[in-house]
């Protein structure tokens, strides 16, 4: 079975730095997918970034990046420039590759508490 | 982008009444949906899977009798909490996903407050 962790229950950055949030993840899959979701206070789940198993090269999306590190099966995101909008609840989630006998579903870590201070 | 809708976005009831609660695909075809319960600062729980047309499949420890999800067209799949008690009270989260789309779009979620 697949697992995920998230060891930092609740970060805080100051407004406009960098802040890096953690994220394990156990499974005997060759080919999957990570996800980290931003649940902000109106608690509307939104997708922040996504990384296919398959791909070396780390996804970016604007301010948001991760340290896809495949072999010590560690997903970690990068928030650049932080900003208060980022304050939030961040989960990394994984999701094997689609087939026959899976229909997509995701594995939640238990997620990191963000406060941006200004 | 996808849309997901949740409609109500909380509803107060008395214990042991039913409640029925709609998640709606707007600008595509569901073929998967997904339901969660929340609790305060904790992680979202799934509790069952349904496909289009069958029945849905519930993870280990949630009741299929108090929590009855219908998944009966492309676009909606309702979940019914069933002789609700205070236990009951939480946020209820629901997603979808269309075929081969290696993502879930979630609903704004329903918060449930039973008496």
């Amino acid at each position: 079975a697949q697992t995920v962790t998230q060891s930092q229950p609740e970060m805080s950055v100051q407004e406009a730095e960098t802040v890096t949030l953690s994220c394990t993840y156990d499974t005997s899959e060759n080919n999957y997918y990570l996800f980290w979701y931003k649940q902000p206070p109106s608690r509307q789940m939104i997708l922040v970034i996504r990384q296919e198993a398959y791909k070396q090269q780390n996804a970016t999306e604007n301010r948001f990046s991760v340290n896809f590190q495949k072999a010590a099966k560690s997903f970690s995101l990068k928030i650049s420039d932080s900003q208060l909008g980022d304050t939030a609840m961040y989960f990394c989630a994984f999701m094997k590759q689609m087939g026959s006998s899976n229909t997509g579903k995701l594995i939640f870590g238990q997620g990191t508490t963000l406060q941006v201070k200004p | 982008g996808a849309v997901v809708s949740q409609h109500p976005s909380w509803v107060i009831c008395k214990s042991g009444t039913s409640v029925k609660i709609e998640c709606r695909s707007l600008d595509f075809q569901a073929t998967t949906m997904f339901w969660y319960r929340q609790f305060p600062k904790q992680s979202l729980m799934l509790m069952a899977t349904s496909n289009e047309g069958s029945k849905a499949t519930y993870e280990q420890g949630v009741e299929k009798d108090k929590f009855l999800i219908n998944h009966a067209s492309l676009t909606l799949s309702t979940l019914t909490v069933t002789s609700a008690h205070p236990e009951d009270s939480s946020f209820y989260i629901c997603s979808a996903r269309s075929g081969g789309r290696n993502e879930q779009f979630f609903g704004p979620g329903t918060r449930l407050t039973v008496l």
